[in-house]
């Protein structure tokens, strides 16, 4: 059974750092492309980060470039968000998911129970 | 102000059939295969539809997708009380280089 678990969150200042992580299982972890997508507390879905099977290619949504970092351990099956100067916006629960590409359009197949940020003074 | 724009509630009685749009343009949908999610209330989203129409194993057949230019939907039929949810189309942006969601519809089952 594929099994995605985000921790990490937390309550923490702006401008401040938090890192993520999300263990996954019941999967070849390595061979599959990885996201992390938020949704803001009553608002809809927002991807943030992809990263390849081997972390050789990453993509990130323009408002959170140079600030988040997408990274992942294939031989500890994990997949982390380090991010920095972090803003009231970014307060949202922090969702880890896999990408199928083996179906078109590269949805994301399975997802974590998602982790809170929630960023404040 | 999301990219892809679905209306923000929709509604419908047991048993009938509704459909939910999802509007874009040639960047996204127009050029791009739409997938939709479904999430339940307070849980993660669902894969529900992939590639515009094709529907992972073990979602139901009530549930459909469609595409014609730069719009997309989502028909449900035999509308059940669980399928109450906020579902929510997304598709790949050749402009922004990124991924991009609908606003969400909340569906509300009579």
């Amino acid at each position: 059974e594929v099994q995605l678990v985000e921790s990490g969150g937390g309550l923490v200042q702006p401008g401040g750092s938090l890192g993520l992580s999300c263990a996954a299982s019941g999967f070849t972890f390595r061979s599959y492309w990885m996201s992390w997508v938020r949704q803001a507390p009553g608002k809809g879905l927002e991807w943030v980060a992809n990263i390849k099977e081997d972390g050789s290619e990453k993509h990130y949504v323009d408002s959170v470039k140079g600030r988040f970092t997408i990274s992942r351990d294939n031989a500890k099956n994990s997949l982390y968000l380090r991010m920095n100067s972090l803003r009231p916006e970014d307060t949202a629960v922090y969702y880890c998911a896999r990408i199928e590409t083996a179906y078109g359009g590269h949805p994301w197949d399975y997802w974590g129970q998602g982790t809170l940020v929630t960023v404040s003074s | 102000q999301s990219v892809l724009t679905q209306p923000p509630s929709a509604s419908g009685t047991p048993g009938q059939r509704v459909t939910i749009s999802c509007s874009g343009s040639s960047s996204n949908i127009g050029g791009n295969v739409v997938n939709w999610y479904q999430q339940l209330p307070g849980t993660a989203p669902k894969l529900l539809i992939y590639s515009d129409n094709q529907r992972p194993s073990g979602v139901p057949d009530r549930f459909s997708g469609s595409k014609s230019g730069t719009s997309a939907s989502l028909a449900i039929s035999g509308l059940q009380s669980e399928d109450e949810a906020d579902y929510y189309c997304a598709a790949w942006d050749d402009s922004l280089r990124g991924r991009v969601f609908g606003g969400g519809t909340k569906l509300t089952v009579l």
